[in-house]
């Protein structure tokens, strides 16, 4: 079963900079059943994109997910103060929905 | 809208068993798999398992020898047992609806359990 490897750890960007987050699978995933989530402190985890691509119902058009194999990437467009939180990839749809271990956004 | 929460002790002993419902309202069982995640203070998601509606299920091998989840389709619920806990255990528990091809939709708030004396 493949493993995900996000990466940075962190990213501190400013109000308007675009934030690139990467998740590698140690084995080839189809991109349909990669998900992205959004954790603010103290709440539960939020959907963001699913199928590799598509946004959740209520995700800004700022957020944007790629990617194919064994490299997915997940792209805020303009950092908003909001978007300080936790960001995790997940392969769902398998016998294994194994998650990342997460890239923390700071916005300074 | 779906809504999910979880329900039990929030402190269990050492070597003993956790045990955590997890109640849907405002949507079936039916038609998706529900999960449950944990998330040791500080720390990323770790998933745990999953139920069908059909009552199969998939567990995370690390925990496969101390973990059970069953679902009760009558009364919306679905439930986790982890057996021989140890402090390591100790985590905000989640359960979530997922769905197979869109992913974990509607999550719970969680609850946080801690295993201690």
């Amino acid at each position: 079963d493949s493993v995900l490897t996000q990466s940075p750890g962190t990213l501190s960007l400013s109000p308007g900079e675009r934030a690139t987050l990467s998740c590698k699978a140690s084995q080839g995933i189809s991109s349909s059943y990669i998900a992205w989530y959004q954790q603010r402190p103290g709440q539960a985890p939020r959907l963001l994109i699913y199928g590799g691509s598509n946004r959740a119902t209520g995700t800004p058009d700022r957020f944007s997910g790629s990617g194919s194999t064994t490299d997915f990437t997940l792209t805020i467009s303009r950092l908003e103060p909001g978007d300080s939180a936790v960001y995790y990839c997940q392969r769902y749809g398998s016998s294994w929905d194994t998650f990342g271990q997460g890239t923390k956004v700071e916005i300074k | 809208q779906v809504q999910l929460q979880v329900s039990g002790p929030g402190l269990v002993k050492p070597s003993e068993t956790l045990s955590l419902t997890c109640t849907v309202s405002g949507g079936s069982i039916s038609g998706y798999y529900w999960s449950w995640i944990r998330q040791p203070p500080g720390k990323g998601l770790q998933w745990i398992g999953y139920i069908f509606d059909t009552g199969n299920t998939n567990y995370n091998p690390s925990l496969k020898s101390r973990v059970s989840v069953s679902v009760d389709t009558s009364n919306n619920q679905f439930s986790l047992r982890l057996t021989s806990v140890t402090a390591a255990d100790t985590a905000i528990y989640f359960c979530a609806r997922a769905d197979w091809n869109d992913g974990y939709d509607s999550w719970a708030q969680g609850a946080l359990v801690t295993v201690s004396s």
